[in-house]
């Protein structure tokens, strides 16, 4: 059973960086194929893709954040984590975790977690 | 990037009748090399994470009621939902997986019961 939790703070002040743990269970990211990606979702808007990384290390990045995010994973530990710098109040948002996992070709979407809202206040 | 433009923003149906979704890409989702269209529909309910319910434009996730369809090809893209039942009301979302590490996703659809 594949499941994944996002983990963090809830509320950050401006300017801080943000460090955000999705931590999963049910699949491996040694195995190829196998990624995590960070998507966010404003309060009442649309889902905004963020940052992946996969079996093999690689890394991508959206190409509006790419300067402000760095993505990383603890195979070991089954873990992701996702540090977002400079945060302003409009980065307010829920953070969902998913995986894709290239099997089928197919770089959807499968297994998302329950996400975790991060408000960006003083 | 490539933009995903979703149509209606909100659609409001009978219980039982059709629901279709629009959505179309700024630029081609189809690899030629094997006649995929990179893209996925997901639903979301309120306070929950998006579901997936359809890949490669057409193919149903496991599990997904077969009242829900995608089709379309290229740039232009439909989901239906054949007989609306109460617990489909949701918000819809596209998305474009045709660049690895360049996903998009479309505005959203909200979806209610007329």
């Amino acid at each position: 059973q594949v499941t994944l939790r996002e983990s963090g703070p809830a509320l950050v002040k401006p300017t801080q960086t943000l460090t955000l743990t999705c931590t999963f269970s049910g699949f491996s990211l040694s195995t190829s194929g196998m990624c995590v990606s960070w998507i966010r979702q404003p309060p009442g808007k649309a889902l905004e893709w963020l940052a992946l990384i996969d079996w093999d290390d690689d890394k991508y990045y959206s190409t509006s954040l790419k300067t402000r995010l760095t993505i990383s994973k603890d195979t070991s530990k089954n873990q992701v984590v996702l540090t977002m710098t400079n945060m302003d109040p409009v980065d307010t948002a829920t953070y969902y975790c998913a995986r894709i996992y290239y099997g089928s070709g197919s770089s959807h979407f499968d297994y998302w977690g329950q996400g975790t809202l991060v408000t960006v206040s003083s | 990037d490539i933009v995903m433009t979703q149509s209606p923003d909100s659609l409001a149906v009978s219980l039982g009748e059709r629901a279709t979704i629009n959505c179309k890409s700024s630029q081609s989702v189809l690899y030629s090399s094997n006649n995929k269209n990179y893209l996925a529909w997901y639903q979301q309910k309120p306070g929950q994470p998006p579901k997936l319910l359809i890949y490669w434009a057409s193919t149903r996730e496991s599990g997904v009621p077969d009242r829900f369809s995608g089709s379309g090809s290229g740039t232009d893209f439909t989901l239906t939902i054949s007989s609306l039942q109460a617990e489909d009301v949701a918000v819809y979302y596209c998305q474009q997986y045709y660049s690895t590490g360049m996903y998009t996703f479309g505005q959203g659809t909200k979806l209610e019961i007329k």
